[in-house]
């Protein structure tokens, strides 16, 4: 089975840094994705790791390791536009296929 | 605009009724996907297809029955509706040839309201 675990919510002040994790236990590994979901909106692409590291992207960084099935998304100088829900998917098969998303965590920054 | 694009983006209707959500992608792609968004935001995979060929079709009433007509289009019929149908169901394309790293594309998303 597929199985991504991720907390349900979380909390920051502007300017802070805010690390959501998420680990996964899937039938196969082709990457692992984050999405940003404002409510009432379509999710957005984030990011895309398939090499354990980090990947940087201006204020957002994910990291990936896969030999423990674990990932985090760093949101750093945080603002209030970044309020929102963040989701962790898995492509567990070949490229193509579905992504197969985590619960989500929403995230509210306060000022 | 490229983009994938749903209607209607609102449908409220009775039990028993059975209503369609279209779904058009101008990408290029050729994966698309439904997804269902339940009120606890989890957003789980109920079909997808690839150049108009079913290749997913998760654990969904038979009552679901997605159409493509097109590497450009997927619809989605939903016979005889229930309560418990009432979510968000988003469409989204992916474009296979990219490899693993091509990301989902949503669409704005469908709320269905039955009552």
């Amino acid at each position: 089975g597929q199985n991504i675990d991720q907390p349900t919510e979380m909390t920051a002040t502007e300017g802070a840094i805010v690390q959501i994790n998420c680990t996964y236990q899937t039938s196969g590994f082709n990457g692992l994705f984050w999405y940003q979901q404002h409510a009432g909106e379509a999710p957005t692409f984030l990011s895309y790791n398939v090499l354990d590291g980090l990947e940087e992207k201006g204020r957002f960084s994910s990291f990936l390791s896969r030999s423990k099935g674990y990932s985090y998304l760093l949101l750093k100088e945080l603002q209030m536009k970044d309020s929102a829900s963040y989701l962790c998917a898995v492509r567990p098969n070949q490229a193509g296929t579905a992504l197969i998303f985590g619960k989500g965590t929403t995230l509210s920054v306060s000022s | 605009d490229t983009a994938v694009s749903q209607t209607p983006k609102y449908l409220v209707t009775q039990m028993g009724n059975d209503k369609s959500i279209k779904c058009e992608q101008n990408l290029g792609h050729d994966t698309m996907y439904w997804y269902k968004q339940d009120s606890k935001k989890f957003l789980k995979i109920m079909f997808s297809y690839n150049n108009k060929e079913l290749i997913i079709n998760e654990t969904v009433p038979n009552r679901f029955s997605p159409k493509s007509p097109d590497k450009a289009h997927l619809n989605l019929h939903i016979n005889s509706l229930e309560l418990g149908d009432s979510a968000v169901y988003f469409c989204a394309s992916s474009r296979r040839e990219l490899g693993y790293n091509s990301p989902l594309h949503f669409g704005n998303g469908t709320r269905l309201t039955v009552t």
